[in-house]
């Protein structure tokens, strides 16, 4: 089955302590990107990829940190999370040359206390 | 640079009565644009497009929009509203020049009420 696997779905940790959202996808997607939700903002992009090895920031960079190192995963890195990054990401994929449709993961919701 | 603005965050409907979600679009290329529903708990999935050629576009569950470029409008409707349909709907664009930027409205939660 085709689709986009973001780990973990849920967490809650603390200003400071670094955490990784995984995200893996099984089309052969060239092009990942990371998206964050908040209420009355809608989704803003943090980072995206078009290829590996090959990362560039989106609107919302700050505090976060990507890599690919394979075509298939792109984790989100937190090297020091705070309160305001407390947010529902989404991890979302497609082919380079495709005409902007995405398909996403089902969400990490993540609580910074 | 391109953009979305999606008229009301929040609509009610009757449960039977029409749908109408409103997108206004900006974007300095000929655009392609999105509709995509956000159920409680899930990602976003594709609920339509419009890349180029018929500006009537069809999706999923009985959903439709429809291409406008003297208004630079993507209106999504439905005929009749289910309790289903109960859902975020988010708007997005995409510059058509095959740059993967993909620029999403704030948001719309549709509420069906019975």
């Amino acid at each position: 089955e085709a689709q986009v696997t973001q780990n973990p779905r849920y967490l809650i940790t603390v200003t400071g302590k670094k955490l990784t959202v995984t995200c893996s996808q099984n089309m052969n997607h060239e092009y990942m990107s990371w998206y964050r939700q908040d209420p009355g903002l809608g989704l803003r992009q943090i980072y995206y990829s078009m290829n590996v090895e090959v990362t560039d920031k989106g609107d919302v960079p700050e505090g976060y940190k990507v890599s690919r190192k394979e075509k298939r995963n792109f984790p989100l890195i937190l090297e020091s999370p705070s309160p305001n990054q407390t947010s529902l990401y989404f991890c979302a994929s497609s082919f380079r040359r495709s005409t902007g449709e995405l398909f996403f993961g089902e969400g990490s919701r993540l609580t910074v206390l | 640079a391109q953009s979305v603005t999606q008229l009301g965050s929040h609509v009610s409907v009757s449960e039977g009565a029409l749908v109408l979600l409103r997108c206004n679009y900006s974007s300095s290329v000929p655009p392609y644009l999105f509709w995509y529903v956000q159920y409680p708990n899930q990602g976003l999935q594709l609920l339509l497009k419009y890349t180029t050629g018929a500006t009537l576009v069809k999706g999923i569950n009985g959903f439709e929009a429809e291409f406008k470029k003297s208004e630079t409008s993507f209106h999504l409707t439905k005929p009749s509203a289910h309790m289903s349909d109960a859902a975020e709907y988010f708007c997005a664009v995409s510059d058509s020049g095959g740059y993967q930027k993909v620029t999403f409205g704030i948001g719309t939660k549709l509420q069906v009420i019975p």
